[in-house]
């Protein structure tokens, strides 16, 4: 049982680059949650999803789109890489709130 | 809304002493509360939840956590830590309508 995998694990980009960040999970949940995590920032919301076909923005939403296609599959994308979407990004699932979300291991991402 | 502060960035704390992380929370309705363990280069671990009923949770690895809804707070504890023990952690608070909300994280730093 592998849970939620990310992948790639390390990516460096230049400005302007667009990319795709791949979370895949076998545990057939619901939910799906896409986060950011900034040095004293914490983890940051951006996106997520309550079931296959739908999507929904969080707190950070600008520059980045997501979709839903197969349940257990939750693409991130950024259509034109910045400097400030450095940052460390975590792929969540959940079968509820009240179950807690299940995180994967994270893609470090590098634009310069 | 939801918040959630982590008074202290960083706890420093010698091996086998107790160590308290501290956690306040603000919503306007009934809330459920998580802590997570994060080791270097790793994603979020769940260590313990509140949902409901008893305010004192015990969760993995020796911590527990308990509630208390006139404090708004849900301190982290535990009785004697390890080295092992050295990460950063945590708090987060959802309601049954709404995503999980992160506080900044605490840094716990165990030497010998």
């Amino acid at each position: 049982n592998a849970g939620v995998t990310q992948t790639p694990k390390f990516r460096v980009l230049k400005t302007g680059q667009s990319m795709t960040l791949l979370c895949a999970q076998d545990m057939n949940h619901e939910y799906m949650y896409w986060y950011r995590q900034d040095p004293g920032m914490g983890l940051r919301l951006i996106h997520y999803s309550v079931g296959e076909g739908t999507t929904a923005k969080g707190e950070v939403p600008d520059g980045y789109n997501v979709s839903r296609l197969k349940k257990q599959n939750f693409l991130l994308g950024l259509e034109s890489a910045a400097p400030s979407q450095t940052s460390v990004y975590f792929c969540a699932s959940s079968q509820g709130t009240g179950n807690g979300y299940t995180f994967g291991s994270g893609t470090r991402l590098t634009v310069v | 809304a939801q918040s959630v502060t982590q008074l202290d960035s960083q706890v420093p704390v010698f091996e086998e002493a107790p160590v308290e992380l501290r956690c306040n929370y603000s919503s306007s309705v009934s809330v459920y509360l998580f802590w997570y363990v994060q080791y270097p280069n790793q994603g979020l671990q769940l260590l313990l939840k509140y949902l409901s009923g008893s305010t004192l949770v015990k969760g993995i690895n020796g911590f527990e956590a308990e509630f208390n809804k006139s404090q708004t707070s849900f301190h982290l504890r535990k009785p004697s830590v390890h080295i092992s023990d050295t990460a950063e952690y945590f708090c987060a608070v959802s309601d049954i309508y709404s995503t999980l909300t992160f506080g900044k994280g605490t840094m716990l730093l165990v030497s010998p």
